[in-house]
């Protein structure tokens, strides 16, 4: 069974500074979609970014990229640059790409992110 | 944008109780979750449903139940409420189009049973 693993339940960085968070995974599949959703104070869960597990290249969204390791499955994200509105709760997620699975998304526990001014 | 609309913010319950918990999507997605959300645990799932009628448990869905009538809508039902079943709920839902397609959240239930 896939597993996905953050261990760092919190982290605090100074206002424009930049942050990484990690996360590890455990798959034996070789093709599937790992993803960042964040979830600020007011509780609805948003996309951050996602990454196919067949591409080579790191995925970018604005200030946020991720660092893709898939021979050591790991997957952080990084945040430049880091607002005030990015203080929240960042969830890193593994989904199978595989068809006739199940449509489970397996989640990490969660990093809070703390932003000093 | 997708839209996933959850008809409480908060709820209060006694022990006992029969609570339904709905939630209604309007983007004619397939997947529908119902995960809930404790500190220290991240997201667990409950159960799923993948299309109309049809459901499948999550890795926790002990003392809970859900139906799926319509693809827009899928409820989350505790049949007798205690008091561990405090929590905040998330209802989610997806296009079954790939594993590219991310999960879209409604704003959470935040449920007191007392």
């Amino acid at each position: 069974a896939q597993t996905v693993t953050q261990s760092q339940p919190e982290m605090s960085v100074q206002e424009a500074e930049t942050v990484t968070l990690s996360c590890t995974y455990d798959t034996s599949e070789s093709d599937y979609y790992l993803f960042w959703y964040k979830q600020p104070p007011s509780r609805q869960m948003i996309l951050v970014i996602r990454q196919e597990a067949y591409k080579q290249q790191n995925a970018t969204e604005n200030r946020f990229s991720v660092n893709f390791q898939k021979a050591a499955k790991s997957f952080s994200l990084k945040i430049s640059d880091s607002q005030l509105g990015d203080a929240a709760m960042y969830f890193c997620a593994y989904r199978s790409d595989y068809m006739n699975r199940d449509d489970k998304i397996i989640f990490g526990k969660g990093t809070r992110l703390h932003i000093l001014p | 944008d997708v839209k996933v609309t959850q008809s409480s913010r908060y709820l209060v319950k006694r022990t006992g109780e029969k609570v339904f918990l709905e939630c209604v999507q309007d983007m004619d997605h397939e997947n529908m979750f119902w995960y809930r959300q404790d500190p220290g645990l991240g997201l667990r799932l409950i159960y799923f449903s993948y299309d109309v009628k049809m459901k499948e448990k999550g890795d926790i869905p002990e003392g809970y139940s859900v139906s799926r009538e319509k693809k827009e809508r899928f409820s989350l039902i505790l049949e007798s409420a205690s008091t561990n079943q405090t929590s905040m709920y998330l209802c989610a839902s997806s296009s079954r189009q790939g594993g590219h397609s991310p999960l879209h959240f409604g704003n959470g239930t935040r449920l007191t049973v007392t």
